[in-house]
């Protein structure tokens, strides 16, 4: 299994472009999330779903969307990047079960928004 | 509004020293607690609890959650080099909410040789 995957590691955008952070996994988790972190702000969560077609706001959704299509797919958009966006974004999963178990967390996006 | 504070913010120890790690929280729909511990990189599971008074264990880390008064404990004892890292308190809701997770700031623990 490769777990939860994101791409990219890396990028840098310019004030008002758009791109969409990738997030995958393969364990069949029913609940996948979306973070950013700042320093000193612990994890913040941005957007969640509890199953594909069903999403839902966090604490900080203003200015990203996402979708969930599969089970196994989570992007997030960044609808027109601005320079407090600048942040590590994590992605998570979890399975679903009547007993709750961990979240699982992707590598990590660093984004810098110039 | 639901909220997870941990403390302290940062913590300086020497190798061998015990340390205590606080994680207080207000949230709704309440079903378990978790610790993770993250070093530079994605977070790494510790501990899931969900029961009060029930001590986990490994290693040289342990936790315990008390439900009446709203807060978690986490041990370290004989503290190691490879224990510097952001420890992480993170309550997760009901199963209707799975996905929304709500973290506290995190406890930044340096342990100097």
């Amino acid at each position: 299994n490769a777990g939860v995957t994101q791409t990219p590691k890396f990028q840098v955008l310019k004030t008002g472009q758009s791109m969409t952070l990738q997030c995958a996994q393969d364990m069949n988790h029913e609940y996948m999330s979306w973070y950013r972190q700042d320093p000193g702000m612990g994890l913040r969560l941005i957007h969640y779903s509890v199953g594909a077609g069903i999403t839902d706001q966090g604490e900080v959704p203003n200015g990203y969307n996402v979708s969930r299509s599969t089970t196994e797919d989570f992007p997030l958009r960044l609808l027109s990047a601005a320079p407090s966006q600048t942040s590590v974004y994590f992605c998570a999963s979890s399975y679903a079960g009547v007993y709750y178990k961990e979240q699982f967390f992707g590598p990590g996006t660093r984004l810098t928004v110039l | 509004e639901d909220k997870v504070v941990q403390s302290p913010l940062s913590l300086v120890v020497h190798e061998g020293d015990t340390v205590t790690l606080n994680c207080s929280y207000e949230v709704t729909n309440f079903r378990s607690l978790l610790w993770y511990k993250q070093e530079k990189k994605a977070p790494t599971f510790l501990f899931m609890l969900t029961s009060s008074g029930i001590e986990k264990k490994s290693g040289r880390l342990s936790s315990i959650l008390d439900k009446k008064e709203l807060f978690s404990i986490l041990n370290i004892t004989a503290t190691q080099t490879g224990d510097s890292a952001v420890y992480l308190c993170t309550t997760a809701p009901i199963r209707e909410q799975g996905g929304k997770l709500i973290f506290g700031q995190g406890t930044e623990l340096s342990v100097k040789p």
